[in-house]
């Protein structure tokens, strides 16, 4: 089946520091590729997506590359901030022939940033 | 913008109640869709319709049971709320064969 696999939290970094949240998946077939952000009290939002290999998805400084041969989806940013603090879950898609595409997520890697 | 929005932020519910979480969407979007949220664990599929009336079991259907009369409403029941189902649900709404899915605030539910 599919399934995904991301960095266990907690996350603890200092502002400016660099991010890297791993995640791999596992999947038959060609998925699309997500991160998605929940913010503390909120529900989950998008974050940024890639929907074929080598593709990069990027937003809010946050970047991640779809790698096909490595079944990874990492995610990036240069300089984190304080309001980057939040749960991030990595997610697989893959396409339906009836347009109801189902998520598969991690479980989630919670991530906080120290002044 | 995109809301789906959900009927409470925070329920406490007693052992063997029938517990009712709405979810509404105002986006038009034929596909929606129900989460449970448990720390280590992520989010799990609970049901999803793709249509009014129509519905589809997801990872852990047991225990739950869904009702879609209107397109914007979708309707999580538990027949008889048990502790194992304190957690968080979210609600999730997508157009038909679009990816990203538009997700609610969601519902803190403590069964005691």
């Amino acid at each position: 089946g599919n399934s995904v696999t991301q960095m266990e939290g907690p996350v603890t970094l200092s502002e400016e520091a660099f991010l890297t949240i791993n995640c791999t998946y596992t999947a038959t077939g060609y998925p699309s590729l997500f991160w998605y952000v929940q913010y503390p009290g909120e529900g989950l939002q998008l974050l940024l997506k890639a929907t074929k290999a080598d593709d990069k998805g990027s937003n809010k400084g946050f970047e991640a590359t779809y790698r096909k041969e490595t079944t990874s989806f990492h995610l990036e940013k240069g300089s984190v901030q304080v309001s980057d603090s939040a749960v991030y879950f990595c997610a697989l898609t893959l396409k339906s022939n009836f347009g109801n595409e189902k998520l598969t997520f991690g479980t989630g890697t919670r991530l906080t940033i120290i002044p | 913008d995109v809301k789906v929005t959900q009927s409470s932020r925070y329920l406490v519910k007693r052992t063997g109640e029938k517990v009712f979480l709405e979810c509404v969407q105002d986006m038009d979007h034929e596909n929606m869709f129900w989460y449970r949220q448990d720390p280590g664990l992520g989010l799990r599929l609970i049901y999803f319709s793709y249509d009014v009336k129509m519905k589809e079991k997801g990872d852990i259907p047991e225990g739950y049971s869904v009702s879609r009369e209107k397109k914007e409403r979708f309707s999580l029941i538990l027949e008889s709320a048990s502790t194992n189902q304190t957690s968080m649900y979210l609600c999730a709404s997508s157009r038909q064969y679009q990816e990203t899915q538009y997700f609610g605030p969601g519902t803190r539910l403590l069964v005691l």
